[in-house]
C-alpha cells in the first residue's frame, strides 16, 4: 500500500496476557518511530529505529515494552503482561530520512484495551 | 509545566472566521510540526518548520525562535477544518517528537 499500515486495528486482550503490535513502514522510508496516545492527549513518544537499529527506547515506560526492526523495514512493538493502563493508541510514524527534521507519515493506529 | 503548550485547549468558530492556535515551547529546538488529527483518529502532517512561515493552501504557521513561540493560522474556516490541530517539537539534540496536548477545533456552519 502507499501508506503506513498498522495491525491490528484494535486488540483487546485480558491482563496478563502479551499483545504484539505491527506497523508496516512506507516502502523505502528509513526511520520508524512509536508512539502511544491516551484519550484526549497528543501523542508520546516510546521509541524509534534507524534501519533496523533502535536509537533511542528512552520513552519505553519500562521492560514490559520493547520493539523491534529486525530487517529494517517492519517493526513489532511487543507488550508483556498487560496492565489495565496500558490501554491506549498506538501509532506508528515512518520518515524517509534519518535527521529527525523530516515529516512524519503516521499509520492509522492499533487502539489497545486490555480488560 | 510541559515542553510544549498549546492554546487555547478548545475553540468553537463560526464559518469563515479567522482562526489562530498557538504553541509554545521551553526547549531548544531543531524544527517544530504541525498536525492535524481527524475525528476518525488519523494524524496527517500539515507543517515543518524551522524558521518563518509556511503557506499551503488556507493554512499558515509561524515560528519565532527567539521567542519560542509557534502559530498556526486558517483562513475562510470550514466545518471540515474541525479537528485536533497538534503541536510538535524536535529538541536540537535526538530524533524525538514531543508534542503538545492539541487543539480541539470545531467550526460551525
Amino acid at each position: 500500500g502507499a501508506g503506513v499500515s498498522q495491525s491490528p486495528r484494535y486488540k483487546v486482550t485480558k491482563r496478563g496476557q502479551d499483545v504484539a503490535l505491527r506497523c508496516d513502514p512506507i516502502s523505502g522510508h528509513v526511520s520508524l518511530y512509536w508512539y502511544r496516545q491516551a484519550l484526549g492527549q497528543g501523542p508520546e513518544f516510546l521509541t524509534y529505529f534507524n534501519y533496523e537499529a533502535q536509537q533511542d527506547k528512552s520513552g519505553l515506560p519500562n521492560d514490559r515494552f520493547s520493539a523491534e526492526r529486525p530487517e529494517g523495514s517492519i517493526s513489532t512493538l511487543t507488550i508483556q503482561r498487560t496492565e489495565q493502563r496500558d490501554s491506549a493508541m498506538y501509532r506508528c510514524a515512518t520518515t524517509w530520512g534519518t535527521s529527525g527534521t523530516d515529516t512524519q507519515y503516521f499509520g492509522p493506529g492499533t487502539r489497545l484495551t486490555v480488560l | 509545566k510541559n515542553e510544549v503548550e498549546q492554546s487555547p485547549q478548545n475553540l468553537t468558530a463560526q464559518e469563515g472566521e479567522f482562526i489562530t492556535i498557538n504553541c509554545s515551547y521551553s526547549v531548544g529546538i531543531s524544527a517544530l510540526h504541525w498536525l492535524q488529527q481527524h475525528p476518525g483518529g488519523g494524524i496527517v502532517s500539515l507543517f515543518m518548520l524551522s524558521s518563518g512561515k509556511k503557506k499551503h493552501g488556507r493554512l499558515i504557521a509561524t515560528i519565532n525562535i527567539q521567542e519560542k513561540h509557534s502559530s498556526l493560522h486558517i483562513t475562510a474556516s470550514h466545518p471540515r477544518d474541525s479537528a485536533v490541530y497538534i503541536c510538535a517539537v524536535k529538541e536540537t539534540s535526538g530524533s524525538r517528537l514531543t508534542f503538545g496536548e492539541g487543539t480541539q477545533l470545531t467550526v460551525n456552519p
